[in-house]
């Protein structure tokens, strides 16, 4: 069974400052996973993903993710927030030897503040 | 960039009503999925959809639901005898064939489903 978990509802920021979004997962094999940003009244967009490799991803808008075995954390992170990243934020997690559809986490709503 | 639109982008329907959402994949992709979100929160997985027939479900996609790819280009959901608590944004989404299982899927803007 696969799952994820985002422990904060909501994560307030001021602009400039940086941010950690947080996200912990739990597979049976090896995780997939993966951030995806939501602005209002939109669809959820792909924002990076860790399959194999670099502990570290970096993805768009300069959002980077760490992905931690022996956390099993995949947390969020950005160097200095922008007022424009205020959006939902879902992580997502596929467990490799199970089912193909990923697991969505409930979302995080991130706030910049100016 | 190549998108996937959903029409419509609002859906009012009476309770009992049948409606159908529709979706038009990234060209390329061969895999589809429909998910619905409720009051902006948690994501639910409906159903996927590869090589003209479903290839998973969750509980919530029961007999009242129906996916159907028409033609080659639009991908529909039908919902029957709509109920109260299928008022939620429904989205589409779509990724590429070639190891699926590691490609991330993109999202259409969504449909807003209101049962009244």
């Amino acid at each position: 069974a696969q799952s994820v978990a985002q422990p904060e509802d909501q994560v307030n920021v001021a602009e400039g400052n940086p941010l950690t979004v947080k996200c912990t997962y739990s597979v049976s094999g090896n995780p997939y996973l993966f951030w995806y940003v939501q602005y209002p009244n939109r669809g959820l967009q792909f924002l990076l993903k860790y399959i194999t490799g670099d502990n570290l991803v970096k993805g768009s808008y300069g959002f980077e993710a760490e992905f931690n075995k022996s956390q099993t954390s995949f947390h969020l992170k950005k160097p200095s927030a922008l007022v424009s990243d205020s959006a939902l934020y879902f992580c997502a997690v596929r467990d490799e030897g199970g089912s193909y559809i990923p697991t969505f986490g409930r979302g995080t709503s991130l706030i910049v503040h100016p | 960039e190549p998108e996937v639109t959903q029409t419509p982008s609002h859906q009012v329907t009476q309770m009992g009503q049948e409606v159908i959402l529709r979706c038009v994949p990234i060209s390329n992709h061969l895999y589809f999925y429909w998910y619905r979100q409720i009051l902006g929160q948690k994501v639910e997985f409906l159903v996927s959809f590869y090589n003209n027939e479903i290839s998973e479900k969750s509980e919530i996609f029961d007999d009242q639901f129906s996916v159907e790819r028409p033609d080659g280009s639009n991908f529909t959901l039908k919902i029957r005898s709509t109920k109260l608590e299928d008022s939620a944004m429904y989205f589409c989404a779509s990724s590429e064939a070639t190891d699926y299982s590691n490609q991330p899927q993109h999202f259409g803007d969504g449909t807003r489903l209101s049962i009244l």
